[in-house]
């Protein structure tokens, strides 16, 4: 099946120390996605390419970064993670083309040590 | 800016009953409407969507209503089982620039008891 994909499931990192990560769809979706959720609450969105135009949010802290080295790929850096960065994140793909809605990655849960 | 207004949890049903979410919107033009239901430690799954005035959209059930008269997609069940138990997100899709965002309402969680 044609699939958002996202590694690890579960990342723990410490304070401080960088940590990257991953997506990959296979469903050939122009657009991509990175969301923050934290417990109780709704999707975030942080920021989204539309092929290899990046958009990010306004109030997206600087600490977040991202990457799309193809169309299957993307990456959130997050370069110094605070207490507060602890949380789901979620990638989701859709095509401008077609206009599908949104087809969400099962996550990873970020916790910070 | 468009916006989306959910009826707030939680709610807790037995198994059977009759469930009604009510979600209602603001927006410019004419928005696509979504349910999505998240699972524990899953993400989002897209549950039924409706693109245009008095469209219905249906799945596993779970039916929802464009109504433009009243700006509502609210989400209704006939009779709810345990494995609803669920988070569920009402959102609208745009038509101003920037469409492919969503926009979340804040989430229902339900739970159903046998």
């Amino acid at each position: 099946d044609a699939m958002v994909i996202q590694n690890p499931r579960y990342q723990v990192t410490q304070f401080g120390k960088p940590v990257t990560l991953s997506c990959s769809q296979t469903l050939n979706h122009n657009v991509m996605y990175w969301y923050q959720q934290k417990s109780s609450q709704a999707p975030k969105l942080l920021f989204h390419y539309y092929d290899k135009d990046f958009n990010n949010e306004a109030d997206t802290p600087d600490n977040f970064q991202s990457r799309r080295p193809n169309t299957s790929f993307c990456f959130l850096d997050i370069r110094s993670p605070g207490l507060g960065d602890a949380a789901m994140y979620l990638c989701a793909t859709s095509s401008r083309t077609t206009g599908q809605p949104q087809h969400f990655g099962d996550g990873t849960r970020l916790s910070i040590l | 800016g468009d916006s989306v207004t959910q009826m707030e949890g939680p709610v807790t049903l037995s198994e059977e009953a009759f469930l009604t979410i009510n979600c209602t919107y603001t927006a410019t033009g004419y928005p696509s409407l979504f349910w999505y239901v998240q699972y524990p430690g899953e993400g989002l799954q897209l549950l039924l969507k409706a693109t245009k005035a008095d469209d219905k959209g249906s799945n596993k059930g779970f039916e929802a209503t464009y109504r433009k008269e009243t700006t509502s997609f609210h989400l209704e069940k006939g009779s709810v089982q345990v494995s609803d138990s669920a988070v569920y997100f009402c959102a609208l899709r745009g038509t101003q620039g920037g469409s492919e965002k969503l926009v979340f309402g804040k989430g229902t969680k339900l739970t159903v008891n046998p």
